[in-house]
């Protein structure tokens, strides 16, 4: 089995852009697409990033999705922050014996 | 639209047996590529992947709870069941089911509901 590690915690302040990484223990991340979900608090989460790099409709554009083979991580990046951007973040894979591994989560905070 | 809702006790004893329902609309589970998925995730903790039904009535479930889990379908009335064994504290959570369908990206959500272990 692998597993996706993410930063316990980021923060950064409102209009300014912020990273958030995903790195996967073992196999390519190249090899199985990565997801990213915006959960609020007390809330179910959101699909915010699908196959690496795209946005589902209503997801604005300040939502970027990557991948970089060369750290074996995925990345979510957020420009333009916002207050309403506070969440946390959670990085989601798969591969042919694990049908869905999720990250353990980033909380986003804007401050 | 699709919309998909939860539903089982909010409170069960150790030892019990809980069973969740997921009541899904606006779209088939047999649609070729269509899955639906239990995920939980314990007060102030991450998301836990639980188990999948696909299309297909394949079913794949996490390893480490496997002999405790079982997930089945009835597309008749647009339902797909867990049924997990031997409950216990730290299996409270809030349980969601969600739809996978295409890239295997989690599409939508079910608003969640709260399953309390306790005596």
């Amino acid at each position: 089995n692998f597993m996706l590690t993410q930063p316990h915690s980021v923060s950064e302040s409102p209009g300014k852009t912020v990273t958030i990484s995903c790195t996967r223990s073992s196999g390519s991340i190249a090899s199985n697409y990565v997801h990213w979900y915006r959960q609020r608090p007390g809330s179910a989460p959101t699909l915010v990033i699908y196959v690496d790099n795209q946005r589902p409709s209503g997801v604005p554009d300040r939502f970027s999705g990557s991948i970089d083979s060369s750290s074996n991580s995925a990345s979510l990046t957020i420009s333009g922050l916002k207050t309403e951007d506070e969440a946390d973040y959670y990085c989601q894979s798969y591969d042919s014996s694990n049908p869905v591994v999720f990250g353990g989560g980033t909380k986003l905070t804007v401050l | 639209q699709v919309t998909l809702r939860e539903s089982g006790p909010a409170l069960v004893k150790p030892t019990q047996t809980l069973t969740l329902t997921c009541t899904f609309s606006g779209f088939s589970l047999t649609t070729s590529g269509m899955c639906l998925s239990w995920i939980r995730q314990p007060p102030g903790k991450a998301l836990e992947w639980l188990a999948l039904i696909d299309w297909d009535d394949e079913k794949y479930y996490n390893t480490s709870l496997k002999t405790r889990l079982t997930i089945s379908m009835d597309t008749s009335s647009n339902q797909v069941v867990l049924i997990m064994t031997n409950m216990d504290p730290v299996d409270t959570a809030t349980y969601y089911c969600a739809r996978m369908w295409g890239g295997r990206s989690f599409d939508h959500w079910g608003q969640g509901a709260l399953v309390t272990v306790s005596s």
